[in-house]
């Protein structure tokens, strides 16, 4: 069965600062990637995936992450955050052959200060 | 346009009582799932359905029971509450290109 490993709980950055959140999984076979954002009170939302091709993948709202295979991560880097990026951040993986068991990282707090 | 709707969004219950997660999606996609989240663990799967008819376990499923009354409903029961089920829910549904489109949550304190 696959894990995942978000490095970091908590990440407090300054406004148009880079930031970066760092995930690390572990499968012994192929995997989906995603990276879904929480804002408060609210469910979880899409910010991108990696199925296949190449391994660095664009989103929404100016995020980014790249697959490394050999590493097993998937680091997510936005590289001027806002205000409104405060959230919380989860990192997901799935077997390819099994895509409807999703398994989530614990989770990091982004808190953007001005 | 409303995507995934779940009721209610706050209960209280005493331990024993039984109640009733409801959840319904409105763009016709295939796979719905119920998913618990509590501090530092992510969200862990309880149950999921790939189908209309067709239910299967995630890693907690344990003291629920789920329902997927057809192609847009998906319910969640639990029979006899404890207080380590105390936690927000979430529900949630697929597109075929494995994107899930998550409800707002139902919190959920179990006494």
């Amino acid at each position: 069965a696959q894990s995942v490993t978000q490095l970091d709980s908590q990440v407090p950055v300054f406004e148009e600062a880079p930031v970066e959140l760092r995930c690390n999984y572990s499968s012994s076979v192929s995997v989906y990637l995603f990276w879904y954002v929480q804002y408060p009170n609210q469910g979880l939302q899409l910010l991108l995936k990696y199925l296949s091709g190449s391994t660095l993948v664009k989103g929404i709202n100016g995020f980014e992450a790249e697959f490394n295979k050999s590493q097993t991560s998937f680091h997510l880097r936005k590289p001027s955050v806002h205000i409104s990026d405060t959230a919380e951040y989860f990192c997901a993986v799935s077997e390819r052959a099994a895509v409807n068991k999703l398994t989530f990282g614990g989770g990091t707090r982004v808190l953007v200060k001005p | 346009n409303a995507g995934v709707t779940q009721t209610p969004k706050f209960q209280v219950l005493k331990t024993g009582q039984s109640m009733t997660l409801q959840c319904a999606q409105d763009m016709n996609h295939n796979s719905m799932y119920w998913y618990r989240q509590d501090p530092g663990m992510g969200l862990r799967l309880i149950y999921y359905s790939a189908s209309e008819g067709t239910t299967d376990k995630g890693e907690v499923p344990n003291g629920y029971n789920v329902s997927r009354l057809n192609k847009r409903e998906f319910s969640l029961r639990l029979e006899s509450a404890a207080p380590s089920q105390t936690s927000v829910y979430f529900c949630a549904s697929t597109t075929l290109s494995y994107e899930q489109y998550f409800g707002p949550g139902t919190r959920l304190t179990v006494t």
